[in-house]
């Protein structure tokens, strides 16, 4: 069984451009997760989307996006980049539905760098 | 707020010998709780988790966690290391009821010498 994949692997952005980040997820799984994990800030959480609408929202601000597909694929949105956006962007996956007791399940990351 | 404590950023280990990582939480109900580990440039991979029943939970790669409700605590543990153990260790909690997000500690690495 595919895990949950990321495309591109690395990516490298000036500031004020924007970038668009892929998320497959496990077959079956119909919710996705959205974390940043950067450097002394730890893993935190940016957005949840279960079946094609967003559920959950961290505390980041508007100009991260996504959306979902009909297919459960997701991407994530950041207009106008920062230095401090750099980060890895993990994507994670569950078998969908409130009050789930399902873990997450991760992907290996897209790697942003802001020049 | 939902919290997680990792008190230990850094911990070294001899191959062969015992570890036990610490992870407090702060949750007003019985949370679900779980243990990810990172490997350099990589994901997060689900070691085990706890829900409910059993307070002792096993995992893969020879590792266990145990919930301690009276001390807000899920250490996870393995009895004998090795090399390729070393890896950064994050314990997370569920936002239970709502299933929303993880909320993870700071994250522990370890280091294994031989």
């Amino acid at each position: 069984e595919a895990g949950v994949t990321q495309s591109p692997t690395h990516l490298i952005k000036t500031r004020g451009q924007q970038v668009t980040l892929r998320c497959s997820p496990i077959s079956g799984h119909t919710s996705v997760y959205w974390y940043q994990q950067a450097l002394g800030l730890g893993l935190q959480f940016l957005l949840w989307y279960d079946e094609g609408e967003e559920r959950n929202r961290g505390n980041f601000p508007p100009r991260f996006s996504g959306r979902q597909f009909p297919n459960y694929s997701s991407e994530l949105n950041v207009n106008a980049l920062e230095l401090e956006d750099s980060a890895l962007y993990l994507c994670a996956s569950r078998i969908g539905g409130h009050y789930s007791n399902q873990p997450q399940h991760f992907g290996d990351g897209t790697r942003l760098s802001i020049l | 707020a939902q919290s997680v404590t990792q008190p230990d950023i850094h911990i070294t280990v001899s191959e062969g010998a015992s570890l036990e990582l610490r992870c407090n939480y702060s949750y007003g109900a019985t949370p679900y709780l779980f243990w990810y580990v990172q490997s350099p440039g990589q994901g997060l991979q689900l070691l085990l988790k706890y829900f409910s029943g059993d307070t002792l939970v096993q995992g893969i790669k020879g590792f266990e966690a145990e919930f301690k409700r009276s001390q807000s605590s899920f250490n996870l543990r393995k009895p004998s290391v090795h090399w390729s153990d070393a890896a950064e260790y994050f314990c997370a909690v569920d936002d239970t009821g709502t299933a929303s997000k993880l909320t993870f500690g700071t994250g522990t690495r370890l280091q294994v010498t031989l």
